[in-house]
């Protein structure tokens, strides 16, 4: 089955400072795609990032990259240069080839310190 | 840039009434979505969306629940006799395909509070 494991419930950053946010997946599919959505304080879900499973490529986006290593099953979102505006709860998602849902993470909670 | 919209952003109602929550996917996507969110938890995915059906469902979308495209751009989620258990955000998605490649996009949801 699929699961997605985000182990850090919140995490408190110096402004401008990179951070890491960790996301472990499961699934038994080989084709699958994984998604990192912010969730500020208002409550909408804003895509930030895209990884499908056959890319070479760790996938990039501005100041977010998706550290793939699809080995360990791990998909670690980095935000460089981090900026107030960044905090919010992070979703790590991902979705299979046989399946319309994206599951989602329980969520990490980002909160950027002036 | 397009986006999906959502009305209305919060709605109260009483228990055991009907409610349907409205979206806009974007006007070029294919496959629509429903997901809630209870206060607090993670995002849980409601039900799928293509060719006017329904392609895949959870266990939560029960008897309780329908969908509908009644015309070419609105995509309606009715819930007959809301729960209190049902007050959550409830989040509308589109994507252009159906494969994981394609990215869904959110709408900004809308609270439900059921009293």
């Amino acid at each position: 089955a699929q699961k997605i494991t985000q182990t850090q419930p919140g995490m408190f950053v110096q402004e401008k400072e990179a951070v890491t946010l960790d996301c472990t997946y499961d699934t038994s599919d080989p084709s699958y795609g994984l998604f990192w959505y912010k969730q500020p304080s208002s409550g909408e879900m804003i895509f930030l990032i895209y990884q499908g499973s056959y890319d070479q490529q760790n996938a990039t986006e501005g100041r977010y990259s998706l550290n793939f290593q699809k080995a360990r099953k791990s998909a670690n979102l980095v935000i460089s240069a981090s900026q107030l505006g960044d905090s919010a709860m992070y979703f790590c998602a991902m979705r299979d080839d046989r399946d319309d849902k994206i599951i989602f993470g329980k969520g990490t909670r980002l909160h950027i310190l002036p | 840039e397009p986006e999906v919209t959502q009305t209305p952003s919060h709605q109260v109602t009483q228990m055991g009434q009907e409610v349907i929550l409205r979206c806009v996917p974007i006007s070029n996507h294919l496959y629509f979505y429903w997901y809630r969110q209870i206060l607090g938890q993670k995002v849980e995915f409601l039900v799928s969306f293509y060719n006017n059906e329904i392609s895949e469902k959870s266990e939560i979308f029960d008897d309780q629940f329908s969908v509908e495209r009644p015309d070419g751009s609105n995509f309606t989620l009715k819930i007959r006799s809301t729960k209190l258990e049902d007050s959550a955000m409830y989040f509308c998605a589109s994507s252009e395909e159906g494969t994981d490649a394609y990215e869904q996009y959110f709408g900004p949801g809308t609270r439900l509070t059921v009293t």
